[in-house]
């Protein structure tokens, strides 16, 4: 069946632009998550969904950062007002229920100029 | 709180040796570990994962690891290195919220030459 899916691949933007990702988890998965891979910080945790709630959102590094999920499927990471510092891969995860497996889709990397 | 700490940061094999990337976890308590592989310009693929059952995990492409609770490890190894074995390796424990939020090792990039 069809994996994670994330768009766009790649996004290049201005310092000061605002910036959205997508991600489509795998059909019936309620859980979804968000990570970021960086050079310096490594992979990290931002925001956890389960349905359409955010129990956990203590990764998100500012508040310039903001995720939302609607119908408990698509998952759009919102970065606002976008610095030079937040260029990484945002790699977006779902599972069939709260601690089970994860996949990975391909992650949006993201370049910030 | 949980981390890991991949011990090396690059390792280097011949083809056809055995290959071993080492891990070393925290946790307070008995935790879910997993090994991701990274290939080039690819998304985190599931190697395996411990979860209690055996302390001896077998996984895809010939990987297997080995909780051991006494020395807090678990390293990753493979009898015989392929050349399509090189790519990045991610030790990872779940955090203990019970919806298994994900803590990476900084990881460990492994190279395999002819």
């Amino acid at each position: 069946g069809a994996g994670v899916s994330q768009s766009p691949s790649n996004k290049v933007t201005e310092k000061g632009k605002d910036v959205e990702l997508r991600c489509d988890p795998i059909s019936g998965h309620t859980a979804l998550y968000w990570y970021r891979q960086s050079l310096g910080q490594g992979l990290e945790f931002l925001i956890y969904f389960q349905g359409n709630s955010a129990p956990d959102k203590s990764g998100l590094p500012s508040d310039r950062f903001s995720a939302e999920r609607t119908g408990g499927s698509v998952s759009t990471l919102t970065i606002q007002r976008t610095q030079q510092e937040d260029s990484a891969v945002y790699l977006c995860a779902s599972s069939f229920g709260p601690g089970e497996t994860q996949y990975f889709g391909p992650g949006t990397r993201l370049l910030v100029l | 709180a949980q981390s890991v700490t991949q011990l090396d940061s690059h390792v280097s094999v011949s083809e056809g040796t055995p290959v071993l990337l080492r891990c070393n976890y925290s946790s307070s308590y008995s935790p879910s570990l997993f090994w991701y592989v990274q290939h080039p310009n690819k998304g985190l693929q599931l190697l395996l994962k411990y979860t209690s059952a055996a302390t001896l995990v077998k996984g895809i492409n010939g990987f297997e690891a080995e909780f051991k609770k006494s020395e807090t490890s678990f390293h990753l190894t493979k009898p015989s290195a392929h050349m399509s074995d090189a790519a990045e390796y991610f030790c990872v424990v779940s955090d203990s919220g019970g919806y298994n939020k994900l803590i990476f090792g900084a990881g460990t990039r492994l190279a395999v030459h002819p």
